[in-house]
C-alpha cells in the first residue's frame, strides 16, 4: 500500500533556529513529491520535486529529494514565528490525480 | 485572480441529514479533487473529477457519498444521511491539468451532532 511518513510529528523551536523536516515514502510508480504549509485554513503550495538531488529554494525555505533512498527534506533557516504551521508532504503516483499525504509535522516557533 | 473557493466554510448537521459542500476551482482549472481531513489525521484523497466526469473515486466511501462537477457551476460533494464519523474538514483542490500543481481551497468544516 502506498504510504508517506513524516517526522517528527511535532517540533518546538525558537526564532532564529534552523529546522529540518523529513518525509519518507513508499509509492508505486512515483511521479512527484510536494510540500505544503497549512495554517488555520488552506494548505498553501511550497515546492514540487520530481528529480533527485536538485535543491529547490524559496527565501529561507529549501527542499531536496532523494529518489534512491525514497525521502525528501524541507529546511527552514532563521525561523520566524510566522513559520508556525503544519507542514504537509504529499506524493503523487504516476497515474496522476490523487495526492497521498503524510500525517504532517506541526512546527511551533517561539519568540 | 481568486483562489479555490469553498462554501460553506462551516456546516452543522444532525445525524441523518444531508450535507452539500461546494467547490469553485480557480479560473482556468478544469480538474477538481476532494480530500478529507479527520481530526488528528492527514489529508486523505476522496475523488478526482474533470468537467462532467469522475476520473478516480477510489477514496470515496461506497455508500452515502457522491460527487459531481457539472459543465456549469461548482463541484459538489454530497453526503447523505450523515453520521458523527463524517465530522471532518473537507478540502477541495484544483489544477489546470493533470501535470500541474494542485491548489487548495480553505475547506469546509462539517460537524455532525
Amino acid at each position: 500500500e502506498d504510504k508517506v511518513v513524516q517526522s517528527p510529528l511535532s517540533l518546538v523551536v525558537h526564532e532564529g533556529d534552523t529546522v529540518t523536516l523529513n518525509c519518507s515514502y513508499e509509492v508505486t510508480n512515483f511521479r512527484s513529491l510536494l510540500w505544503y504549509k497549512q495554517e488555520k485554513k488552506a494548505p498553501t503550495f511550497l515546492f514540487m520535486l520530481t528529480s533527485s538531488g536538485i535543491e529547490k529554494k524559496s527565501g529561507r525555505l529549501s527542499s531536496i529529494l532523494d529518489k534512491k533512498e525514497l525521502f525528501s527534506i524541507l529546511n527552514i533557516t532563521a525561523t520566524q514565528t510566522g513559520d508556525s504551521a503544519v507542514y504537509l508532504c504529499a506524493v503523487e503516483p504516476n497515474q496522476g490525480g490523487k495526492l497521498i499525504f503524510g500525517q504532517g509535522t506541526e512546527l511551533s516557533v517561539k519568540p | 485572480n481568486a483562489g479555490v473557493m469553498q462554501n460553506p466554510r462551516h456546516l452543522v448537521r444532525r445525524r441523518g441529514q444531508e450535507a452539500r459542500l461546494r467547490c469553485s476551482p480557480m479560473k482556468g482549472h478544469s480538474h477538481v479533487y476532494w480530500y478529507r481531513q479527520l481530526p488528528e489525521e492527514g489529508l486523505k484523497f476522496m475523488v478526482y473529477l474533470q468537467k462532467e466526469n469522475i476520473i478516480d473515486e477510489s477514496g470515496m466511501p461506497k455508500e452515502r457519498f457522491s460527487a459531481e462537477f457539472p459543465k456549469e457551476g461548482p463541484s459538489i460533494l454530497r453526503i447523505q444521511q450523515v453520521v458523527r464519523g463524517d465530522s471532518a474538514a473537507y478540502f477541495c483542490a484544483s489544477s489546470r491539468s493533470l501535470e500541474e500543481t494542485q491548489y487548495f481551497g480553505p475547506g469546509t468544516r462539517l460537524l455532525v451532532l
